[in-house]
C-alpha cells in the first residue's frame, strides 16, 4: 500500500494569512493525487485533482502543487469557511489512500 | 447533477453483519467506480472498496476477507457488507463516486453512522 504523511497535523491561522499544507506519498504517484476539505459533519469536498487541477466551482485561492511523491495545498488568504480539516489523497493504486488529515483552526 | 444517498441499520451487534445500501439518483449506476469510505469518529478517511458498473471489485486488503461490495443495475443501487464487525467498526460510511484517472469530478453520499454495540 501507498502511505501518505501530511504536515503539519494542525496549524492555527488568521484571516488573510496564506496557508500551505504539505502531502508525501512513500511512493511515486505521478499526479494522481487528489486535496479534499471536510467541515464537521459533512462529507469530504475535492478541491483539487491531478495534483494542481481547481475543481470545478472551487475558489481560484485554493492551488496545488506537486508531482511524484511531494505535493502542496495552498490557500492564499484564508476566510472564516476554510476553517476546515484537509486530506489528500492518491488514487494512483489500489488500495487508494488518504492521510492523515491537516486541521486549520483559528488562531 | 449526480447524487449518492446510504441507507441502512445505524446499530449493528458485535459479530453481526453490517449492510448498507447507496442510491444513486441524477445518473446511471452503469457507467464508473463506485466505492465505499469509512471515517470512526473523530480520525482520518479509509477507503474499503469499489465495484465497477461491469461487477468487477477491489477491496482493501485491510478488509478483504470481510467485506462484499455488489450491484443492482435496475435499482441503480450499490450495496456493502461487512462481516463479524466490531466496534473498531463504528464509523461513518459513505458512498461515492471517487476521482480517478478517468474521471475527474467525485459524487459523496452524506454519509451514516453505524455503531456497533450491543
Amino acid at each position: 500500500d501507498i502511505q501518505m504523511t501530511q504536515s503539519p497535523s494542525s496549524l492555527s491561522a488568521s484571516v488573510g494569512d496564506r496557508v500551505t499544507i504539505t502531502c508525501r506519498a512513500s511512493q511515486g504517484i505521478s499526479n494522481y493525487l487528489a486535496w479534499f476539505q471536510q467541515k464537521p459533519g459533512k462529507a469530504p469536498k475535492s478541491l483539487i485533482y491531478a495534483a494542481s487541477r481547481l475543481q470545478s466551482g472551487v475558489p481560484s485561492k485554493f492551488s496545488g502543487s506537486g508531482s511524484g511523491t511531494d505535493f502542496t495545498l495552498t490557500i492564499s488568504s484564508l476566510q472564516p469557511e476554510d476553517f476546515a480539516t484537509y486530506y489528500c489523497q492518491q488514487y494512483n493504486s489500489y488500495p487508494f489512500t488518504f492521510g492523515p488529515g491537516t486541521k486549520v483552526d483559528i488562531k | 447533477q449526480v447524487q449518492l444517498q446510504e441507507s441502512g441499520p445505524g446499530l449493528v451487534k458485535p459479530s453481526e453483519t453490517l449492510s448498507l445500501s447507496c442510491t444513486v439518483s441524477g445518473g446511471s449506476i452503469s457507467s464508473n467506480y463506485w466505492s465505499w469510505i469509512r471515517q470512526p469518529p473523530g480520525k482520518g478517511l479509509e477507503w474499503i472498496g469499489y465495484i465497477y458498473y461491469s461487477g468487477g471489485t477491489n477491496y482493501n486488503p485491510s478488509l478483504k476477507s470481510r467485506v462484499t461490495i455488489s450491484l443492482d443495475t435496475s435499482r441503480n443501487q450499490f450495496s456493502l457488507k461487512l462481516s463479524s464487525v466490531t466496534a473498531a467498526d463504528t464509523a461513518v460510511y459513505y458512498c461515492a463516486r471517487l476521482i480517478t484517472g478517468t474521471t475527474a469530478r467525485d459524487y459523496w453520499g452524506q454519509g451514516t453512522l453505524v455503531t456497533v454495540s450491543s
